[in-house]
């Protein structure tokens, strides 16, 4: 089964300083990865995914992730941290399989200080 | 579109009692999802569906679990009995089938506790 690591279970950044969330996944075969971000009490939100288009990828309020084949990874970035980007932030991997099955990370969780 | 629709959003119960739990997923979608999660273990697929018919069940942790989805449009997922090691957020989601590049969405989630 393909697993997915998330480094940090807990990121603090200040308002407006960058924001750098990791994500490596294992697998002999390229998936398909997701970013999912989940508000307080409420369900998981599609940031952003890659599909094997462009390596780089652009996803809703600022974010963005680069898959990086050689390092098995796909970190999610924003320049700008917001008070509104704290929230929980999960990678999520295809299976190689059966792409529709997907494995999620441990999640990080964003704190956003003023 | 309303999205993935998930009841009752909170549950408390007695250790014992059935719980069901019900999810209406979003309108022409393929597949169907049972996640289950908790702070111990995260985020994980319980069950999951396709065109109705149940393809994966691995991830149910016993006997207790059941999941059925008699249509397109309606899932439950029971416990039976529950026990409070079950308190978690159960969460549905839902897809189309166009290779997995399609992305799953999720239900506000259901809340249960155990006593």
């Amino acid at each position: 089964a393909q697993s997915v690591t998330q480094l940090g279970s807990h990121v603090s950044v200040s308002e407006g300083a960058l924001v750098l969330l990791r994500c490596n996944y294992s697998s002999s075969v390229p998936p398909y990865l997701f970013w999912y971000v989940q508000y307080p009490n409420q369900g998981l939100q599609l940031l952003l995914k890659y599909t094997s288009a462009a390596t780089l990828v652009k996803g809703i309020n600022g974010f963005e992730a680069e898959f990086k084949k050689s390092e098995t990874s796909f970190h999610l970035t924003k320049p700008s941290a917001h008070m509104s980007d704290a929230a929980e932030y999960f990678c999520a991997v295809s299976d190689r399989y059966n792409f529709n099955k997907f494995y999620f990370g441990s999640g990080t969780k964003l704190n956003v200080k003023p | 579109d309303a999205g993935v629709i998930q009841s009752p959003r909170h549950e408390v119960t007695e250790m014992g009692q059935e719980v069901t739990l019900r999810c209406k997923p979003i309108s022409g979608h393929d597949y169907l999802f049972w996640y289950r999660q908790t702070m111990m273990r995260g985020l994980e697929l319980l069950i999951y569906f396709n065109n109705n018919v149940p393809i994966d069940d691995s991830g149910m942790p016993e006997d207790r679990f059941s999941a059925k989805m008699p249509n397109a449009s309606f899932s439950t997922l029971k416990i039976q009995p529950s026990e409070p090691r079950d308190s978690a957020v159960y969460f549905c989601a839902s897809s189309s089938d166009r290779g997995g590049r399609e992305t799953q969405y999720f239900g506000p989630g259901t809340r249960l506790l155990v006593l």
